[in-house]
C-alpha cells in the first residue's frame, strides 16, 4: 500500500518564524513534489526533487527552500513566514513520470 | 504549452443521478498521461485512474467510468447512481513525456455535491 505521510495536518506560526514541513514517503520513489492550493488558484508546484540532493524549482518557488538529503524525505522550508503563505502544503511522490500520490495536507496558517 | 481546462467549477446532483465532469487538455507531446484524482473534504487527494495517450479504450471501475478521447482532447468522468460519498473536488491532471520528471499540469477542479 503506498504511503506518503506529512510531518502535521494543522500549524499554526507567526509571521516571520522559520517553518518546516516534513514529507516522508515508503515507497522508494524517486521524485517528490510541494504543491500549495488555495481557493480560486487551484494545485501550484512549489518545488520538486527527482533525486537525493537534486532539487528544481517550481511555477511558485519565491519564500521557499526545500532539502532532500534521503530519499524517502522532502521538507519544505519557509524561512521567515507571511501571512500570505497560509495555505493547504500538499506533498506526492512519484516513479519518474508515473502515478503522483499525496500525502493528507497541511493546513498552515500563518498569524 | 500544456492546459488542463474543467469547465463546470461547480455541479450539484441528487443521489442517484448520473453526473458527467468534463475535462479537457492540451498539450503538443505525442506521448502524455492523464488522471483524475478525487479530493474529499479530508483534504487529501486520492488517485483514481491514469491512461496513457496511447490507449483510448474507454475504463470502467463499479460506478466510475472514463471516455477518453484523443479527437477532441477530451477526458470525461462518469459517476453512475451518484452517492451522497462522491461529494468532493475532482481534479483532471496531464503530465506529458518530453523528458519531464513526472510534473502534472491540474485542472481547476470540479466540486461535486450529491444531495440526499
Amino acid at each position: 500500500d503506498v504511503k506518503v505521510t506529512q510531518s502535521s495536518r494543522y500549524l499554526v506560526k507567526r509571521t516571520g518564524e522559520k517553518v518546516f514541513l516534513e514529507c516522508v514517503q515508503d515507497m522508494d520513489h524517486e521524485n517528490m513534489f510541494w504543491y500549495r492550493q488555495d481557493p480560486g488558484l487551484g494545485l501550484r508546484l512549489i518545488y520538486f526533487s527527482y533525486d537525493v540532493k537534486m532539487k528544481e524549482k517550481g511555477d511558485i518557488p519565491e519564500g521557499y527552500s526545500v532539502s532532500r538529503e534521503k530519499k524517502e524525505r522532502f521538507s519544505l522550508i519557509l524561512e521567515s513566514a507571511s501571512t500570505n503563505q497560509t495555505s493547504m502544503y500538499l506533498c506526492a511522490s512519484s516513479l519518474q513520470w508515473d502515478t503522483q500520490y499525496f500525502g493528507p495536507g497541511t493546513r498552515l496558517t500563518v498569524l | 504549452a500544456q492546459k488542463v481546462t474543467q469547465a463546470q467549477t461547480e455541479i450539484s446532483v441528487v443521489e442517484k443521478e448520473d453526473v458527467t465532469l468534463d475535462c479537457v487538455y492540451e498539450t503538443r507531446d505525442t506521448t502524455y498521461y492523464l488522471f483524475w484524482y478525487k479530493q474529499p473534504p479530508s483534504g487529501e487527494l486520492v488517485f483514481l485512474i491514469r491512461r496513457n495517450s496511447f490507449d483510448e479504450q474507454n475504463e470502467i471501475s463499479g460506478r466510475y467510468s472514463w471516455n477518453f478521447q484523443k479527437s477532441t482532447s477530451s477526458f470525461n468522468f462518469t459517476i453512475t447512481a451518484s452517492q451522497v460519498v462522491d461529494s468532493a473536488v475532482y481534479f483532471c491532471a496531464l503530465t506529458s513525456g518530453s523528458g519531464n520528471t513526472g510534473k502534472l499540469i491540474f485542472g481547476q477542479g470540479t466540486t461535486l455535491q450529491v444531495k440526499p
